[in-house]
């Protein structure tokens, strides 16, 4: 069966201070990445999404990047924390084989800024 | 591209009462549509889908949603809602060719004994 790990799940980081969150998929091969943010009464927006390794494809101008460096790793990051990227981080996946299904969701990473 | 609305982020319902929230849909293909849980600090986790199969689906946690081309509508019920059903609740839709899912703003419920 598929798994998806995430962490950490929680993180408090100083403003300024760079950021790496990742995110591993197991039990399946190529899938689609998705990087999302929640905030309070926003929903979830999606920041990034990945086709496959060193595929990204970016769905906000922010101040985050992600990257793909294995088939079924991805990677958020940032070199620079601000106050504002404070929020709830999920990472998902999906099959990428043509049908459109569910996407799968990791845990989370609540991540505060101060 | 794809969208969804849910009107009214928190919805209290009484235990043992119906559980209706309401998904609106735009999409310029047919679109394959997602209802989504989220209990507090945790990810999400599916509910139900509908990929073009029957109108009426059921998901886990005794709720059913039914597609209506017609109204552009898959709206999520449960006959009798459950203390554990406090959670919050997405909408998500997608297309056939697209990788992505557009979700709705969420409905926050509140189940009150």
């Amino acid at each position: 069966s598929q798994t998806i790990h995430q962490w950490p799940a929680t993180l408090v980081q100083p403003v300024g201070s760079p950021l790496s969150l990742e995110c591993t998929v197991e039990g399946t091969s190529n899938p689609n990445l998705y990087w999302y943010r929640q905030a309070a009464g926003r929903g979830l927006q999606l920041l990034f999404y990945s086709v496959g390794i060193g595929q990204i494809s970016s769905e906000v101008p922010q101040n985050l990047s992600a990257s793909r460096p294995q088939d079924r790793q991805f990677i958020l990051s940032s070199k620079k924390l601000l106050l504002s990227d404070s929020g709830f981080y999920l990472c998902a996946w999906s099959y990428s084989t043509g049908r459109n299904t569910e996407a799968f969701f990791g845990q989370g990473t609540r991540l505060t800024v101060v | 591209a794809q969208s969804v609305t849910q009107l009214g982020s928190h919805v209290s319902v009484s235990e043992g009462a119906l559980v209706l929230l309401r998904c609106n849909y735009s999409s310029s293909v047919p679109p394959y549509l997602f209802w989504y849980v989220q209990y507090p600090n945790q990810g999400l986790q599916l509910l139900l889908k509908y990929t073009s199969a029957a109108t009426l689906v059921k998901g886990i946690n005794g709720f059913e949603a039914e597609f209506k081309k017609s109204e552009t509508s898959f709206h999520l019920t449960k006959p009798s809602a459950h203390m554990r059903d406090a959670a919050e609740y997405f909408c998500a839709v997608t297309g056939y060719g697209n990788n992505r899912l557009a979700f709705g703003k969420g409905n926050q419920v509140v189940v009150i004994p």
